[in-house]
């Protein structure tokens, strides 16, 4: 069955860095595409960013140019590194594997981001 | 890009059916089908509960449906359960291969 499974969450102070990671298990990982959405506390789902089987990505411009969105097929690991964070990245970030280009199948249990002097 | 304009809240009693709607724009909703919906439960991750406006994926109950007419999605709950109560976001693939989703409604079984 399809597992994600994200880590590397934690507090970190405004204007510094943290690198997301997300391993998968159950399915063909370098034919996927994937992606990030993150939910602020109490907030709804927002989309971040999406990188494809062959590492093409997109970014919501609430964080591009800040984040970057990456891939290991070898290691079955997606990753999100976060640079210049800000108070309103504060978040659960989750992990999701596509479907057809145009969806969020399935889905990690998050991992909550902090962003706090 | 905006986020997809749905009712904050939306309730009902069980059994009866309920509608929530997502409006979108000619750049999302109105430009094709990739239209899903999306349900969680509290302090759980979200799942898929329909695609492609009105496909259910394997396993999802069909008191969910979907339909969608201009730049407005909407996602109807048939015969309410007490399980149904839940937060609901729909979602549109976008142009420059983005996606938006809904601001959320939260369900409540009255």
């Amino acid at each position: 069955q399809v597992q994600l499974v994200e880590s590397g969450g934690g507090v970190v102070q405004p204007g510094r860095s943290l690198r997301l990671s997300c391993a998968a298990s159950g399915f063909t990982f370098n034919t996927y595409a994937m992606y990030w959405v993150r939910q602020a506390p109490g907030k709804g789902l927002e989309w971040v960013a999406a990188i494809s089987f062959d590492e093409n990505t997109e970014y919501a411009d609430s964080v591009k140019g800040r984040f970057t969105i990456s891939r290991d097929n070898s290691k079955k690991t997606l990753y999100l590194q976060m640079n210049s964070l800000r108070s309103d990245d504060t978040a659960v970030y989750y992990c999701t594997r596509d479907y057809r280009g145009k969806y969020f199948f399935y889905w990690g249990q998050g991992t909550h981001v902090t962003v706090s002097a | 890009q905006s986020a997809l304009t749905q009712p904050a809240s939306v309730s009902g009693s069980p059994g009866q059916s309920i509608t929530i709607s997502c409006t979108g724009t000619s750049s999302d909703i109105g430009a094709h089908n990739y239209v899903s919906w999306y349900q969680q439960q509290p302090g759980k991750a979200p799942k898929i509960i329909l695609y492609d406006v009105s496909n259910r994926p394997s396993g999802i109950s069909n008191h969910f449906s979907g339909s969608k007419s201009g730049n407005t999605a909407s996602l109807t709950i048939s015969g309410l359960q007490p399980e149904d109560e839940a937060d609901y976001y729909c979602n549109s693939y976008s142009t420059g291969n983005h996606f938006v989703f809904g601001t959320g409604t939260k369900v409540t079984v009255l």
